[in-house]
């Protein structure tokens, strides 16, 4: 199955905010809010940031936010910190013949 | 709060069948509403969502890997199990498993460290 396409990498320097795009179809991103995004640096598993477009997990820092508007959901980094330099993946439910859960391409965020 | 660890061969024959496990500790994999994944990450690639197991037995599969894969559950033991046949090279990837449920229907708060399955003669 296609993945979601998000930008292959994204810049900011300390402080200031930036947002990855997560671009899916109306059989997924459009049409359901069950998009999520994950954090992972190198050699680790995954983190997840946001759930259901713009809910965050207990502990995860306010500054991670997200958003949706027709096929596109968004992230949000405000406050850039270097601890953020990592990738980053979307997801999200796809509507098929059976239930079916489609991760993003992958962001790499790099802090100048 | 609860932890999970892959374990099984990290070397599998092309056409063999790769199988994982997926240990639970800090909680029992029975409680509450959670559903228990594969996930699996080529090195240098994307997240490929594999499929998922809920403590009941139902079964949602990735349709590309639908024919080839089987998750189980062994609540005795307290783990999750993946076998994937008939493998390739296609097939070599850090295979993770995690959790969901807390966090919506598709939020995976848990996941293990993940363990790297290379196929190959």
């Amino acid at each position: 199955q296609s993945a979601l396409t998000q930008p292959a990498s994204v810049s900011g320097s300390p402080g200031q905010s930036i947002t990855i795009s997560c671009t899916g179809t109306s059989s997924d991103v459009g049409d359901y809010n069950y998009v999520s995004w994950y954090q992972q640096h190198p050699g680790q598993a995954p983190k997840l940031m946001i759930y259901d477009v713009s809910n965050r997990p207990s502990g995860v820092s306010n500054r991670f936010s997200g958003s949706k508007s027709g096929n596109t959901a968004s992230l949000t980094i405000s406050g850039l910190q270097a601890e953020d330099e990592c990738d980053y993946y979307c997801s999200s439910y796809r509507i098929s013949s059976i239930p079916l859960y489609v991760f993003g391409t992958g962001t790499k965020v790099t802090v100048l | 709060q609860v932890q999970l660890q892959e374990s099984g061969p990290g070397l599998v024959k092309p056409s063999q069948t790769l199988s994982l496990t997926c240990s639970v500790s800090g909680g029992s994999i029975s409680s509450g509403s959670y559903y228990w994944s594969w996930i699996r990450q080529p090195a240098g690639k994307g997240l490929e969502w594999i499929g998922r197991i809920y403590i009941s037995g139902s079964t949602n599969y990735n349709p590309s890997l639908k024919s080839r894969v089987t998750i189980s559950v062994d609540t005795s033991r307290n783990q999750f199990s993946l076998r994937l046949s008939s493998v390739t090279a296609a097939d070599t990837a850090v295979y993770y498993c995690a959790r969901g449920g807390d966090y919506g229907d598709y939020g995976m708060d848990v996941w293990g460290q993940g363990t790297t399955v290379t196929v190959s003669s």
